[in-house]
């Protein structure tokens, strides 16, 4: 069965630090795809990547990279430069190929509460 | 683009009485979109996968004569709350998924939430 762990369930930074969220999965199939949502306080989930299991290729988005390495499950989350903007719940989540429905199954979530 | 709204935002009500969240998404269809419910501190749970024109898919132990769902048109989803008591208090949230069905891994969008408070 599919299941994406979060460790770390708060983490606290000072501004300007880089931090680094991890996400670890677990799946037996061999199409999927992995996703990191951002939720504010506000409490909408922001979308903020989407990676398919044939895509290893590590991604840049401004201060925000994400690395997929299949041989340890792992998609993990790094933000640089970390600003208090950046507070907020991140979830990692998968989806699997072989489900029609497209639904995701989410991780616990990483709060991150950046200081100023 | 793929903006999905919520409404209402907030919403208090008695115990007994019913209420009724719709989801729209504003600038894509969506033959798919999914109910979500949120503890404070807690993960998203899903509840239920809403499919245009056919009936709703229920997750296990979600009461489907509590929670009715209705997916009128491309565009629209609504839950409905039946009989809402204080446990049924909740963040509730919904995501809509573009494009028609069978995409594969397609992405979410989701909706700001709807708090509900039971008295």
């Amino acid at each position: 069965a599919q299941k994406v762990t979060q460790v770390q369930t708060e983490i606290s930074v000072v501004e300007k630090e880089d931090v680094t969220l991890d996400c670890v999965y677990e799946t037996r199939d061999t199409t999927y795809y992995l996703f990191w949502y951002k939720q504010p306080p506000s409490g909408e989930l922001v979308f903020l990547i989407r990676r398919n299991s044939f895509d290893e290729q590590n991604e840049i988005s401004g201060r925000y990279s994400w690395n997929f390495q299949k041989s340890t499950s792992s998609f993990n989350f790094t933000i640089t430069a970390s600003q208090v903007v950046d507070s907020a719940v991140y979830f990692c989540a998968l989806s699997e190929a072989w489900n029609a429905g497209n639904m995701l199954t989410f991780g616990g979530g990483t709060r991150l509460m950046v200081k100023p | 683009g793929a903006v999905v709204s919520q409404h209402p935002s907030w919403v208090i009500c008695k115990s007994g009485t019913s209420v009724k969240i719709e989801c729209r998404s504003l600038d894509f269809q969506a033959t798919t979109m999914f109910w979500y419910r949120q503890f404070p501190k807690q993960s998203l749970m899903l509840m239920a996968t809403s499919n245009e024109g056919s009936k709703a898919t229920y997750e296990q132990g979600v009461e489907k004569d509590k929670f009715l769902i209705n997916h009128a048109s491309l565009t629209l989803s609504t839950l409905t709350v039946t009989s809402a008591h204080p446990e049924d208090s909740s963040f509730y949230i919904c995501s809509a998924e573009p494009g028609l069905a069978g995409g594969v891994g397609e992405t979410q969008y989701f909706g700001p939430g709807t708090r509900l408070l039971v008295l």
